[in-house]
């Protein structure tokens, strides 16, 4: 069965600096993977994901991740950072199919001024 | 385009109840997925249904239930709740293909108390 780990727990950053979130997947053959995001008192909405074709996949608010076959892993990234990325961000992992997503614990982005 | 929405937002209840979480799902969709999310944890999947049948199971005791209608909306039942049962429960509705195309819309959850 798949798993993903979430390395950081919480990562604290300033206004306007990089970030990077950190995801690992137990490996397979293929995978779908995908990034979620999830503001306080909300649902998760679909940030990004990754199923085929160039392994570099970005979103509309400028977050991206690379999918690394060789390294497991699909970290999330942004080169600034605002008030408003404040929220909690899950990777997840499924086998291609009609399989259930499987989540990390999470990471807390708190974006400080 | 209506999203996926889901009632009650919030309740509270004492161990050995029962209880029923409602989804409806987004317009158009017509599979739902339900996920528990403990405090401090990611979202882990209990069950999926696709047209009216249960299609996919997590690592849940047979006390978690539920129902699909002819209108793809969704009911979770929990029985003889237990403190752990605590948490935040999310539907989640997707076209055929389900979840494994990531094309998962998300409610903004149920969160249950257990007292």
């Amino acid at each position: 069965a798949q798993s993903v780990t979430q390395l950081d727990s919480q990562v604290p950053v300033f206004e306007e600096a990089p970030v990077e979130l950190r995801c690992n997947y137990s490996s397979s053959v293929s995978v779908y993977l995908f990034w979620y995001v999830q503001y306080p008192n909300q649902g998760l909405q679909l940030l990004l994901k990754y199923l085929s074709g160039s392994t570099l996949v970005e979103s509309i608010n400028g977050f991206e991740a690379e999918f690394n076959k060789s390294q497991t892993s699909f970290h999330l990234r942004k080169p600034s950072v605002h008030i408003s990325d404040t929220a909690e961000y899950f990777c997840a992992v499924s086998d291609p199919g009609n399989t259930p997503l499987v989540f990390g614990k999470g990471t807390r982005l708190s974006v400080i001024a | 385009e209506t999203g996926v929405t889901q009632s009650p937002t919030h309740l509270i209840k004492t161990r050995g109840q029962q209880v029923t979480l409602r989804c409806s799902s987004q317009s158009g969709h017509n599979t739902v997925s339900w996920y528990q999310q403990a405090l401090g944890q990611g979202p882990q999947f209990i069950f999926q249904y696709y047209r009216e049948e249960e299609n996919g199971r997590g690592n849940f005791p047979p006390r978690f239930s539920g129902l699909q209608f002819p209108n793809y909306s969704s009911e979770l039942n929990v029985n003889a709740l237990e403190l752990d049962d605590s948490a935040l429960y999310l539907c989640a509705s997707s076209q055929a293909g389900g979840p494994g195309t990531g094309e998962l819309f998300f409610g903004e959850g149920s969160r249950l108390t257990v007292l």
